[in-house]
């Protein structure tokens, strides 16, 4: 299986503050990559896939690059209701697998 | 609405079964490729089954032979049958809509909000 991995586990930041998450495969997977948001008690939320294509509603504050192995997912001007966990995906095999998660808090 | 509503979830002894329901509104549930993916609380996220729009099932190793993904298209539903659950099994459950990438496997597109699983003596 695909190994992803993210990182930082956690950051702490301001209101306003641009912040960049990454994620790594173990092996190529083109740009067959997809990022989630997830708050507590709440359904996770699409935000993009392949890896830089914003799924319908989601606000281009949010942006994603990347390709083979590295990708990172940006979030500009960060706002009280962008603190949340986000988590990436690969979907170039069979399983899919995930990230381990990202925590985005308040500082 | 377009919206997944995932149900059944309890607590189970070690060796028990549970089914749990995933309701689907809003869409064409038939035409879609449907998925299990599970949370271990604290953890990330494993992809736990999947039904093709033509009922073909997918596991991974790890539940394969004890989970049993169906699908009943006319109540726009998806269930998934777990046997001799085990401790590792504990977590909450998502229903998640599939699509499906030509030389790939799957990103996910809509979620349900999670039906939690319990395994404990």
């Amino acid at each position: 299986d695909i190994q992803m991995t993210q990182s930082p586990s956690s950051l702490s930041a301001s209101v306003g503050d641009r912040v960049t998450i990454t994620c790594r495969a173990s092996q190529g997977i083109s740009n067959f990559l997809a990022w989630f948001q997830q708050k507590p008690g709440k359904a996770p939320k699409s935000l993009i896939y392949a890896a830089s294509t914003l799924q319908g509603g989601v606000p281009s504050k949010f942006s994603g690059s990347g390709s083979g192995t590295h990708f990172t997912l940006t979030i500009r001007s960060l706002q009280p209701e962008d603190f949340a966990t986000y988590y990436c995906q690969q979907y170039d095999s069979f399983p899919p697998t995930f990230g381990q998660g990202t925590k985005v808090e308040i500082k | 609405e377009v919206q997944l509503v995932d149900s059944g979830g309890g607590l189970v002894q070690p060796g028990g079964s549970l089914r749990l329901s995933c309701a689907a509104s809003g869409f064409t549930f038939s035409n879609y490729d449907m998925h299990w993916v599970r949370q271990v609380s604290g953890k990330g996220l494993e992809w736990v089954s999947a039904i093709g729009s033509g009922g073909d099932p997918y596991y991974p190793d790890s539940v394969k032979g004890r989970f049993t993904i169906s699908r009943e298209n006319a109540k726009n539903s998806l269930y998934l049958q777990m046997n001799s659950l085990r401790a590792g099994d504990t977590a909450v459950y998502y229903c998640a809509r599939g699509v499906a990438v030509l030389g790939g496997s799957w990103y996910f597109d809509l979620w349900g909000r999670g039906t939690l699983v319990s395994v404990s003596s």
